[in-house]
């Protein structure tokens, strides 16, 4: 099973700032097939990007994404209050399909 | 615009098995797609169960197969879970989703509101 680490836990960021957050896997994700989700609180996550940089029907071109083999990068370009809520790396290249543990965005 | 509905019973006790169901409106879950179950234990991060394709096609997470039934109600557009012997670490919401993808490659593209679980007794 290939396992997925996000750093930072925390981000600390004010908004319009540049938010970098990284997803790490423990070994090659084939195809470049990770996804990113998005989940505010009480809420369902959001699909954000898959293909390690395709951003999903009706998301802001403000989020990007980029990286391959076991390294892998959602950019924020420029914060938006509603941006300061959880995010998740998933893998789906390999079966089983992970998820790393979430970087939380909070405002500075 | 799809939308999923989960539903279910929220409270269940240890050892039973719990039946989850995922009504699907906005399109035929029998047209293409896979359809999936995703849990997240409070205040934890998102651990996928199982996923059947409209092609019969079912993958599971080998950590929960031995407790895990997927089925697929065409007539009423709903698939739905089965999970097995409960104890409370299997207490979480469980979100049900669309997938999007390639084979057995595949993204969470849609998701329900997600239905809290609790085990006890």
């Amino acid at each position: 099973e290939i396992v997925l680490t996000q750093s930072p836990g925390t981000l600390s960021l004010s908004p319009g700032e540049r938010a970098t957050l990284s997803c790490r896997a423990s070994q090659s994700v084939s195809n470049s097939y990770l996804a990113w989700y998005q989940q505010k609180p009480g809420q369902a996550p959001r699909l954000l990007i898959y293909g390690a940089s395709s951003r999903a029907t009706g998301i802001p071109d403000r989020f990007g994404g980029s990286g391959s083999g076991t390294d892998f990068t959602l950019t924020i370009s420029r914060l938006e209050p509603e941006d300061f809520v959880v995010y998740y790396c998933q893998q789906y290249g390999s079966s089983p399909y992970s998820f790393g543990q979430g970087t939380k965005l909070e405002i500075k | 615009q799809v939308q999923l509905q989960e539903s279910g019973p929220g409270l269940v006790k240890p050892s039973e098995t719990l039946s989850l169901t995922c009504t699907v409106s906005g399109y035929s879950i029998s047209s293409d797609y896979c359809w999936g179950w995703i849990r997240q234990p409070p205040g934890k991060g998102l651990e996928w169960i199982v996923s059947i394709c409209h092609s019969g096609n079912t993958f599971y997470n080998p950590s929960r197969k031995s407790r895990v039934t997927i089925s697929v109600d065409t007539s009423k557009n709903q698939f739905s879970l089965r999970l097995s012997s409960l104890t409370a670490a299997d207490t979480a919401m469980y979100y049900c989703a669309r997938l999007s993808g390639v084979s057995g490659s595949r993204w969470f593209e849609s998701w329900g509101q997600g239905t809290l679980v609790t085990v006890s007794s």
